[in-house]
């Protein structure tokens, strides 16, 4: 099955700094690769999200790219806000059978002031 | 419309009890999803619903772990016999088609088996 791995597992950085989170896959046929972003005690939300037959994304400070050669995405977060503090969860599935997603185990981001 | 919702928010079993845990997925969406998220971890495929149909359940980690969704809308999720290594928070998604759609989650039952 597929085997999604995230680093780092945690992340600091400076207020208005940028903050990269990477993650790689091991299945080739999976083709949809959401983010999650997810705050203490609180659901899972989908912040954006990339399909194979795109390598670039970005929706205002947010933007995922996606390397299917080398089978690996990153999110990247420009202008860090406090309120960009969460776990943020990385996922890859495939858009056939409901969209069965594989998680990564998470990065805990923390933006300082 | 209201998102995904689940019940209880909080629940303590003693081991060896049955708990049942609900989950009402957004108005007419097609796919439902039952994850598992341990402390710490990334949530964990359990089982997947294709309206009332149970497509998938290679995640359900013992035959203990039972799900339905009779009507293709409410699904419950039911463990028999709970055990400590159950503790965890069970989430809910649903997507609005059978491909393609994002997934939706619930805020989860946060389950502690004592």
């Amino acid at each position: 099955g597929e085997n999604v791995e995230q680093h780092p597992s945690t992340l600091s950085v400076q207020e208005g700094d940028s903050a990269v989170i990477k993650c790689t896959y091991s299945d080739s046929a999976s083709n949809y690769f959401p983010w999650y972003k997810q705050e203490l005690g609180k659901r899972p939300q989908l912040i954006i999200d990339i399909r194979s037959n795109v390598g670039e994304k970005k929706d205002q400070r947010i933007a995922v790219t996606l390397n299917k050669t080398a089978k690996h995405f990153s999110l990247h977060i420009t202008e860090t806000q406090p309120e960009d503090s969460a776990v943020y969860f990385c996922a890859a599935g495939l858009t056939g059978g409901g969209n069965k997603l594989t998680f990564g185990t998470g990065t805990q981001l923390k933006v300082e002031l | 419309g209201a998102g995904v919702s689940q019940s209880p928010r909080y629940k303590v079993a003693k081991r060896g009890q049955d708990v049942a845990l609900r989950c009402d997925p957004i108005s007419g969406h097609v796919s439902l999803f039952w994850y598992q998220q341990a402390l710490g971890q990334g949530p964990e495929f359990l089982t997947y619903f294709q309206n009332e149909a149970q497509l998938d359940k290679s995640g359900l980690p013992s035959d203990r772990f039972f799900a339905e969704r009779p009507e293709g809308s409410v699904s419950t999720l039911k463990i028999q016999r709970t055990q400590q290594e159950d503790s965890a928070v069970y989430l809910c998604a649903s997507g609005l088609t059978e491909s393609g759609s994002p997934l939706h989650f619930g805020n989860g039952t946060r389950l502690t088996v004592t």
